[in-house]
């Protein structure tokens, strides 16, 4: 049973293109993230939502724009793709508010290469 | 804001060799302190965490001791295994002000054991 799903795991496409990824979780959590990881291995927050309202988001282009239909699900749209958006994205989830204890789950990853 | 600093990579060693891998943070008020591990190809798995001031979080072997004093969490195994070789991430999370539960990484240190 997977707990944070995320599609497709490799996304290979040209510039000016637009793609999205999905990400779903049969956790039961209220809150899911997306953070972004360059060729450095650097892990940074872009979004949250928590019960489907956006709560954190950081300083992405509005190239990126995520949606969260519901509390189980988060996709990622990214329009007019540009060389420096080829990374790896991560999906993540956790229980905030009082059920809260910090640990965020990962998925495993989409890999995006912008050529 | 908040940041959290690892020791540079790459760190090589032999099978059963001690490992240390030194993290260091800031934050204001009281984080919580996470050990994420990536192994080649995955996504982040939680390795062990610390919620308070003198928690000592462990698992597989690894343990590291949440020192508010030095604002350290250093990472530690006694005798590691070639299996052990991935990234380690260092990371918190700040309960405090407008976070909302987002994680703070570290930069990632590259482990790799030799048999």
């Amino acid at each position: 049973d997977t707990a944070v799903s995320q599609t497709p795991k490799y996304l290979v496409t040209q510039m000016g293109n637009d793609k999205s990824i999905k990400c779903e979780q049969n956790l039961g959590h209220d809150t899911m993230y997306w953070y972004k990881q360059d060729s450095k291995k650097f892990l940074k927050i872009m979004f949250s939502y928590n019960n489907k309202e956006l709560i954190i988001n950081e300083t992405v282009p509005n190239r990126f724009s995520p949606k969260s239909p519901d509390k189980a699900h988060l996709n990622l749209h990214i329009n007019s793709l540009e060389l420096g958006d080829s990374a790896v994205y991560f999906c993540a989830s956790g229980a905030r508010g009082a059920t809260s204890t910090d640990t965020q789950y990962f998925g495993p990853g989409t890999r995006l290469t912008v050529l | 804001g908040d940041s959290v600093t690892q020791m540079e990579g790459p760190v090589t060693l032999s099978e059963e060799a001690f490992l240390t891998i030194n993290c260091t943070y800031t934050a204001t008020g009281y984080p919580s302190l996470f050990w994420y591990v990536q192994y080649p190809g995955e996504g982040l798995q939680l390795l062990l965490k610390a919620t308070k001031a003198d928690d000592k979080g462990s698992n597989k072997g690894f343990e590291a001791t949440y020192r508010k004093e030095t604002t350290s969490f250093h990472l530690e195994k006694g005798s590691v295994q070639v299996s052990d070789s991935a990234v380690y991430f260092c990371a918190l999370i700040n309960a405090g002000g407008t976070s909302y539960g987002k994680l703070t990484f570290g930069q990632g240190t590259i482990l790799t054991v030799h048999p």
